[in-house]
């Protein structure tokens, strides 16, 4: 696509639900990343897949947190057991490899609430 | 690892020139991004510099210093659209994006 797609771009759910968050990256980018974005926060670095090669999952939070990456384009994160600090905007960015430039393009994200 | 420290705020006047200025630390350097982001908005890419010395871009230039370990980012001819989060990020040895906390800056009439 022209561009990076998060879906949903806003979600409510209830502490102890599971959610999964999409990145549809822009095609051809074979690097993808998740951050997490605490409101007034930085991009906290979650998740990295780089091609076929294993991720680098070492800004994951718990192990309530994954995310896989289907036929090296599609992304979910999952968040499993979800808890009111998991609140926050959600962001994925795709970028050619190595991200020259460090031209990351980011999606609009996922603003996660829980209650 | 990597941190880099910024301004937490920044207000400057319509048509000014604002500096916005960045210290990292990093076991690796491989160069130094900076980011935009509007309220509510997606973080744009703005500039990168991986070697010493100043890239302009039309109203915003990036200044880097190795040795130092510093940059900046320069806005001129300020306009009120300018007013965003402004983000410096050094990359990691894998190819992720490091993130400061930002620059929050409001641009006044």
């Amino acid at each position: 696509g022209a561009g990076v797609s998060q879906s949903p771009s806003n979600k409510v759910t209830e502490k102890g639900k599971d959610v999964e968050l999409r990145c549809d990256p822009i095609s051809g980018h074979t690097a993808l990343y998740w951050y997490r974005q605490s409101l007034g926060q930085g991009l906290e670095f979650l998740i990295y897949f780089q091609g076929n090669s294993a991720p680098d999952k070492s800004g994951l939070p718990s192990d309530r947190f994954s995310a896989e990456r289907t036929g090296g384009s599609v992304s979910t994160l999952t968040i499993q057991r979800t808890q009111q600090e998991d609140s926050a905007v959600y962001l994925c960015a795709s970028s050619l490899a190595p991200p020259g430039g460090g031209g990351y393009t980011f999606g609009s994200g996922t603003r996660l609430t829980v209650v | 690892g990597q941190s880099l420290e910024q301004p937490s705020e920044v207000t400057a006047v319509e048509g000014a020139i604002v500096q916005i200025n960045c210290t990292y630390q990093t076991s690796g350097f491989y160069g130094l991004s900076w980011y935009q982001q509007h309220d509510g908005g997606a973080p744009t890419f703005l500039s990168y510099n991986a070697l010493d010395g100043l890239e302009e871009t039309g109203r915003f230039s990036s200044f880097l210093s190795r040795s130092d370990s510093y940059g900046y980012l320069l806005l001129q001819e300020l306009q009120m659209k300018d007013s965003a989060s402004y983000f410096c990020a050094v990359r990691g040895s894998q190819g992720n994006l490091i993130f400061g906390k930002g620059t929050k800056l409001s641009v006044k009439p």
